[in-house]
């Protein structure tokens, strides 16, 4: 099975501040790679597929990059609505498997 | 509309069994790569199980020889039958539509999901 590594576990961050979030797959998956968020009560939100395709209708300010096992979610803005629980997830092969989560929070 | 609801989740007992029903509109769910992913209070996200074409299946290890996916194709029902259930498969779970093409693979439509409980 890929199992997905995501980090930071949580960060710290001001409106108007610029995100990095990094995802490792143990094992190349191309560019089988998601993106989602979520908030509190809520189901996940697609931002992004295929490593570096922004879903319609989600802000030009997240952007995805990396293939192979290396990839990163970058918010370039934070605004207030971006407080949520970001996640990754490897579509390359079953069983499909997701990364631990990155909680952005409110500095 | 196109959407998923799911129903079928409660509080059950260690051992007990349970099945989840997910009900589609707007779409067939016998076209598409279905799943469910479950959610563990306040933890992350984790997949359990699809079913795709012809009625393919894959399952998660921690669910395989305990719960088995099905569609029903007149009702364009998706479910999920849970049995030897364990205090760990305390989730939400949520179904949902993975978009699968040669150029696209994603999880874009997903339900709101149901609670289940495992507790004595």
């Amino acid at each position: 099975d890929v199992q997905m590594t995501q980090s930071p576990s949580s960060v710290s961050a001001s409106v108007g501040d610029r995100v990095t979030i990094t995802c490792r797959a143990s094992q190349v998956i191309n560019s089988w790679l998601a993106w989602y968020q979520q908030k509190p009560g809520r189901a996940p939100n697609l931002l992004i597929h295929a490593a570096s395709t922004l879903q319609s209708g989600v802000p030009s300010r997240f952007s995805g990059s990396g293939s192979g096992t290396d990839f990163t979610l970058t918010i370039s803005s934070l605004q207030p609505e971006d407080f949520a629980t970001y996640y990754c997830q490897q579509a390359n092969s079953f069983p499909r498997t997701f990364g631990g989560g990155t909680k952005v929070e409110i500095k | 509309e196109v959407q998923l609801v799911e129903s079928g989740g409660g509080l059950i007992q260690p051992g007990g069994s349970l099945r989840l029903s997910c009900a589609a509109s707007g779409f067939t769910v016998s076209s598409n790569y279905m799943s469910w992913v479950r959610q563990a209070p306040g933890k992350g996200l984790e997949w359990v199980s699809v079913i795709y074409g012809g009625g393919y299946t894959y399952y998660a290890d921690s669910v395989k020889g305990r719960f088995t996916i099905s569609r029903d194709n007149s009702q364009n029902t998706l479910y999920l039958q849970m049995n030897s259930l364990r205090a760990e498969d305390t989730a939400v779970y949520y179904c949902a539509r993975e978009e699968v093409t040669p150029w696209v693979r994603y999880f874009g439509l997903w339900g709101r999901g149901t609670l289940v409980t495992v507790s004595s």
